[in-house]
């Protein structure tokens, strides 16, 4: 079975720098998808990028950007120049093409320092 | 309608009770899904349908029943309310099957297991 693995329960960053969360996972399937969501106070799950495994390029949107390590099976988020509106909880996330599950991490809390 | 919606926003049950969480979307969406949020363990899957007329048990599913009817709801029911059931649930959708789209969640519904 599939695992996603995210090592850091809170971390903090201040306004403008930049930070890297790390999500780790498990599987036997050499194609999928991986995701960061984020998940702000509200409770709305929001989408903040997508990385199919069969692309060696890494994903970028905006000030997001991960770092795809396929062999490795890493799957770190970066964000850059850091906002007060990034602190949330985000979720790394695996989607199997097999059977559709997609499987959560736990969480990494978020603060932005201002 | 936009999206997915869920209702109610929050409940307080009694034990012993039954209780039907209802989600609604309006994608179009083949796929539907069932998830608990609590804090430390992540989102963790109950149930699933890949289209409308079959369901699928997720990582957790005992104590909950679903059904997909039609393509554009998919309640969940706790036919006896425990309170380890006290937890976050959001439904989610996506367009199918295998395809590289993210989830779209709802906006969670809160409820309690007293």
């Amino acid at each position: 079975a599939q695992t996603v693995t995210q090592s850091q329960p809170e971390m903090s960053v201040q306004e403008a720098e930049t930070v890297t969360l790390s999500c780790t996972y498990d599987t036997s399937e050499s194609d999928y998808y991986l995701f960061w969501y984020k998940q702000p106070p509200s409770r709305q799950m929001i989408l903040v990028i997508r990385q199919e495994a069969y692309k060696q390029q890494n994903a970028t949107e905006n000030r997001f950007s991960v770092n795809f390590q396929k062999a490795a099976k890493s799957f770190s988020l970066k964000i850059s120049d850091s906002q007060l509106g990034d602190a949330a909880m985000y979720f790394c996330a695996y989607r199997s093409l097999r059977d559709d599950k997609i499987i959560f991490g736990k969480g990494t809390r978020l603060h932005i320092l201002p | 309608i936009a999206g997915i919606t869920q209702a109610p926003t929050s409940q307080i049950l009694a034990a012993g009770r039954r209780m039907t969480l209802r989600c609604t979307q309006d994608m179009r969406h083949n796929a539907m899904y069932w998830y608990r949020q609590d804090l430390g363990l992540g989102l963790r899957l109950i149930h699933y349908s890949n289209t409308a007329g079959t369901t699928g048990k997720g990582e957790v599913p005992d104590g909950y029943s679903v059904s997909r009817a039609n393509t554009d709801d998919f309640p969940l029911t706790l036919a006896s309310a425990v309170p380890s059931q006290t937890s976050v649930y959001f439904c989610a959708s996506s367009t199918g099957f295998g395809t590289r789209d993210e989830q779209f969640f709802g906006p969670g519904t809160r409820l309690t297991v007293l």
